[in-house]
Formats: C-alpha cells, structure tokens, sequence
C-alpha cells in the first residue's frame, strides 16, 4: 500500500539557517503530495501540495519539488524563522479530487533558536 | 476553505465508559475522515465516514470500539467505546473536497 517516510526529528536550527526535511513516498499512480503544519496547541493547516510530477508547491517562504524520478517531496525553506517552529508532515492522497484518504509520515519536530 | 468545528476540545474519561466527539463543517463536503493522533507520533486514519451509509475502517479499527455516524454533508461523530488507557490520543476530524482540514482536535486522556 501507500506509505510515506519521512526525516526524523526532531531538527534543531539557528534562526535564518537552512531548512530541508526529507520526504520519500511509495505509492501506485499518480498521488498528489502535500506538507501539513501543526504548530504548538493547534490543529494540522495546509502549508503547500503538488498535484503532479515536477510541480512545486510553495508558500511562507517554503517550497517542495514533485519529483517522480526519485519519489521525493522535501521541504526546504531558505532562511527559517522562530515563529517556524512547528511540526511539519509529509503526506500523500491518491487523486486531487477529493476522493481519496491521506496517508501521513511520521512528522519532523523543528525548532528554530533565535 | 473549510471550517470544521470539533468538540468536545478534550476530556478526561473513565475505564470502561465512552465518550463521542462531534465535528461539524461549515460547508458540505463530499468526504469526512476520523485519525488518532498518539502522542508523539503521526496521524492513523480511523475510517472514512460515509453519508447515509456505514464508515468504512481502516485495518486494526473496528466499528464496534469505535462507531461512527454521518448523517448528512457536514456532520458527523465518532464514538470511542470501552475506554481503556490505551485510547489517550487526540481524535481528529477531517473533511475533503479538493482540499483536506482539520479540525483542532480532541484530546482525550483515559484515567
């Protein structure tokens, strides 16, 4: 079935360093991949997705590559902030068309240090 | 967008009773979803819960211990039954057109 593999954490940053979290995917077809937030005491928020190969998702300042040759969606961000302290997911879904479940990583805990 | 209402927010549960936690969605939708979040660790689809009809679970979850109801396009339960320790976690509702969200959780703790 679908899995996704995802860097683990947690990832401890200097503010304005740069950001990449690893994200690998097993699916059949053509999935769409997104990256979920969950910042402290809040439910998951959308951060970006990529609905087919070589699109690229991106907003805030972070951007993720689908990449069909090597099944990868990693997140990266150039210079990161401490308000991008958060948990971050890597997931995929068979179609965009809502039809279909998501299936998450394990999640990466970052933490920016001012 | 969607705006999805979970309640209750948390709660602290006896062995053996249960506990139902409702989400309701500002707009109609055509999927609604149930995860459990345990601490530390990623989201595990529950069951998707279908309108009109039964949820259909995912493996290792049983409609027994955990029912579910959707009556109509935007609402729907999910009930965790039989509560034992093991079921502390953060139930999270979530609802799909193109788009998933989340609701901000349940946070269940079992004494």
């Amino acid at each position: 079935g679908d899995s996704v593999t995802q860097m683990e954490g947690p990832v401890t940053l200097s503010e304005e360093a740069f950001l990449t979290i690893n994200c690998t995917y097993t699916a059949t077809g053509y999935p769409s991949l997104f990256w979920y937030v969950q910042y402290p005491g809040e439910g998951l928020q959308l951060l970006l997705k990529a609905t087919k190969a070589d699109d690229k998702g991106s907003n805030k300042g972070f951007e993720a590559t689908y990449r069909k040759e090597t099944t990868s969606f990693h997140l990266e961000k150039g210079s990161v902030q401490v308000s991008d302290s958060a948990v971050y997911f890597c997931a995929l879904s068979g179609s965009n068309f809502g039809n279909e479940k998501l299936t998450f990583g394990t999640g990466t805990r970052l933490t920016i240090i001012p | 967008s969607a705006v999805i209402s979970q309640k209750p927010s948390r709660d602290i549960c006896q062995r053996g009773t249960s506990l139902t936690i409702q989400c309701q969605v500002d707009s109609q939708v055509t999927m609604m979803f149930w995860y459990r979040q345990q601490p530390g660790q990623s989201l595990t689809l529950i069951a998707t819960a279908n309108q009109g009809s039964e949820a259909t679970y995912e493996s290792g979850f049983v409609i027994d211990k955990f029912p579910i109801s959707r009556p109509n396009l935007t609402f729907s339960t999910l009930t965790v039954s039989n509560l034992s320790p093991e079921d502390s976690s953060i139930y999270l509702c979530s609802a799909r057109n193109a788009e998933a969200f989340f609701g901000q959780g349940t946070r269940l703790t079992v004494v």
